[in-house]
């Protein structure tokens, strides 16, 4: 089974919150990070070390995880946001890299 | 600003070795790791590897038979090699800045990625 399950698809109105899943159960000991990807281009990281956020990075994206969870929230979501969102982490060995599936959010 | 950009053939015949290069910019690659993440169409982001400057290296259990990541630290570029291609290796290749500390692995800066096609 995947190192990191994400839901393949998540949908909000504009000004909505929405809250993008990952599960893993390596989370209680590594970090989680989430990149935003949109079409053409390459990933952006949103957050990382669980609930950081990169200079440059609006306020309204936010992170946290709690036991096997991590969650990016994005508030007052704006139509701009409409992208891919990937969470990544470290395996169960605590060596390698892994990737969520990524969560297609969609903004109504 | 850090600048990554990768280069390299964007067609490579089945069997044969895909061979990528990430010319970094902006940063001394003697700090940070550097790392290899690709992207089949329509798929999801897949790690392959990473290096630090001195060479020390992490490889993905399941490609790491195919694959050689190296760093040329004068010449700041790094470098992937991925042995005996199939159509599944076909994807976006990126290269991307890694941090590495314990627990916290991430990637904070990327190239803007390649179109690496296997076909004969």
């Amino acid at each position: 089974s995947p190192e990191l399950t994400q839901a393949p698809s998540v949908s909000v109105s504009p000004g909505q919150r929405a809250r993008i899943t990952c599960s893993g159960h390596a989370l209680p000991e590594q970090y989680a990070c989430w990149y935003q990807q949109k079409p053409g281009q390459a990933p952006v990281l949103v957050i990382y070390q669980d609930s950081e956020r990169p200079s440059g990075i609006p306020e309204r994206f936010s992170g946290s995880s709690s036991g096997t969870k991590a969650t990016l929230t994005i508030s007052g979501v704006q139509a701009e946001d409409e992208a891919d969102y990937y969470c990544q982490s470290i395996d169960s060995s605590g060596t390698y890299v892994v990737f969520g599936g990524g969560t297609k959010l969609t903004v109504l | 600003q850090v600048q990554l950009q990768e280069s390299g053939p964007g067609l490579v015949k089945p069997s044969e070795t895909l061979s990528l290069t990430c010319t970094v910019s902006g940063d001394s690659i003697s700090s940070n790791y550097w790392s290899w993440i690709r992207q089949p169409p329509g798929k999801g982001l897949e790690w392959i590897a990473y290096i630090n400057y001195s060479g020390s290296t992490n490889y993905n259990p399941s490609l790491e038979s195919r694959v050689t990541i190296s760093v040329d630290t004068p010449k700041k570029y790094f470098s992937l090699k991925l042995t005996t291609v199939t159509a599944a290796d076909t994807a976006v290749y990126y290269c991307a800045r890694g941090v590495v500390k314990g627990n916290r692995k991430f990637f904070d800066y990327w190239g803007q990625g390649t179109l690496v096609t296997v076909s004969s």
